[in-house]
């Protein structure tokens, strides 16, 4: 079946960029998206990526697809205490109703 | 605009005992709906999805089962809770075709813990 990997964690320093890393197996999903977990809360929709796009910015967002690859990225720009949550990369599979598959999550720990 | 609720929020409950938790939806019509379990430390584990009311696939067998008698309404229950249970459950709802690529938007979830 369709799997989804990200790194369990990333350290960053206050102001530095964060990227978190993202591999994917389904080679047809159409959507790709980024959501954001706070403490004890639900996820919050990042972001996404459609397949036929190589990069998308929004604000101190981009997202990086590299569709040969099944790789895809997050760098959040100038990365702030707030910023500091798990990030969760999910892919659409193709094909019938619209089921997206998660990964682990990536929790980035913002430090001063 | 819409919104989904989703209730309690937190929940004790001992081994055997029943479970009911309850997630709606406001604001849009025939939406497909989904139970999520995150356990502790790990990611979102798919349970149950919804297309329609009375129409539910379970995507992993377990000690749980879902029931979706209005549009808009989705439960999660289990007649005797195990302590694997334990975790933090997310209702969720989407509609094809939306965008941005029907993406699903989560409830705010429910911390069960079995003791």
């Amino acid at each position: 079946g369709e799997d989804v990997e990200q790194s369990l964690f990333l350290s960053v320093r206050e102001g530095d960029s964060s990227v978190i890393n993202c591999t994917y197996t389904d080679s047809s999903s159409t959507y790709l998206y980024w959501y954001k977990q706070e403490p004890g809360a639900g996820l919050q929709l990042l972001t996404y990526i459609f397949s036929n796009m190589d990069m998308k910015q929004d604000q101190r967002l981009t997202v990086l697809l590299n569709k040969k690859d099944k790789h895809l990225s997050l760098r959040i720009a100038d990365t702030q205490t707030g910023d500091s949550a798990i990030y969760f990369c999910a892919v659409l599979l193709s094909g019938g109703y619209n089921k997206l598959i998660f990964g682990a999550g990536t929790r980035l720990a913002v430090h001063p | 605009s819409q919104t989904i609720h989703q209730w309690p929020a937190t929940l004790v409950q001992p081994v055997g005992s029943p479970l009911s938790l309850e997630c709606t939806v406001e604001g849009t019509s025939n939406p497909n709906l989904y139970w999520y379990r995150q356990a502790a430390g790990r990611g979102l584990q798919l349970l149950f999805y919804s297309v329609g009311i009375g129409q539910i696939s379970s995507e992993v067998p377990q000690n749980l089962s879902a029931s979706r008698p209005q549009d808009r309404q989705f439960i999660l229950s289990s007649k005797k809770l195990l302590l694997s249970d334990s975790g933090f459950y997310l209702c969720a709802w989407s509609v094809w075709g939306e965008l941005p690529g029907s993406a699903i938007y989560f409830g705010e979830g429910s911390w069960l813990t079995v003791v």
